[in-house]
């Protein structure tokens, strides 16, 4: 089982649409969850982080977490071409020593 | 400032030079580290540096060499890579490692080994 899941995608919605993209973890200790962007040939740039269970929200995004479940979950309300990029999820493992990424989910939003 | 500074941008090297990647923060962060990335995949890390001083190291060869001059500067040296080298580098800081936050990644390095 790899540490992080997220379907590799690409996930495709039309503008204006909500896009949810989905992430599993393994590691029980992982106290601290940050979802990325990443633009073709850039780096990544951090969008939301996320440290209880439940819902926060910020601007469009919202992001989701069930420790439980040990699933995290991103929204884009509204969604935007410019929002095209893939969208890495990023626990930290227990302790907080590292971040560790999944492969990322690929959005296209069609105009 | 609220940058993460590497340099250079790109570098072609052959595969018996030694170069060196350059990053640099001026946030008082006193976490650093360094990120490998291929085409179409996740960062992986490659170091973490806390307080200046080395942490972690996930087991990378040892033609990679990190280094950690002060708490605002990160340099990797290199040193007879191979082409699967090629990659793109990310250096990352944080305010400290355990610390809740997290990482402000600089532009990256373009590396290609030939």
């Amino acid at each position: 089982q790899k540490e992080v899941e997220q379907n590799s995608g690409p996930l495709s919605v039309p503008e204006g649409a909500i896009a949810s993209l989905n992430c599993t973890y393994s590691d029980r200790g992982s106290q601290s969850f940050f979802w990325y962007r990443q633009y073709s040939g850039k780096s990544p740039e951090l969008i939301m982080s996320i440290y209880s269970n439940g819902d926060k929200e910020d601007g469009r995004f919202t992001a989701q977490l069930n420790k439980a479940s040990q699933y995290v979950s991103l929204l884009i309300r509204d969604s935007q071409p410019s929002d095209s990029a893939t969208y890495l999820c990023a626990p930290s493992n227990t302790g907080f020593q590292k971040l560790v990424f999944g492969t990322g989910t690929r959005l296209l939003v069609s105009p | 400032d609220t940058e993460v500074t590497q340099t250079p941008k790109h570098l072609v090297m052959g595969m018996t030079n030694k170069k060196s990647l350059k990053c640099e923060q001026h946030m008082g962060h006193r976490a650093m580290y360094w990120y490998k990335q291929k085409a179409k995949k996740p960062p992986e890390l490659m170091f973490v540096y806390s307080y200046e001083k080395l942490s972690i190291n996930e087991s990378v060869p040892s033609r990679f060499s990190p280094e950690c001059p002060n708490s605002s500067l990160l340099n990797l040296h290199l040193h007879a890579l191979q082409p699967e080298d090629s990659a793109l580098y990310l250096c990352a800081s944080s305010q400290a490692v355990g610390m809740d936050y997290g990482y402000t990644f600089g532009s990256g390095t373009r590396l290609t080994v030939v």
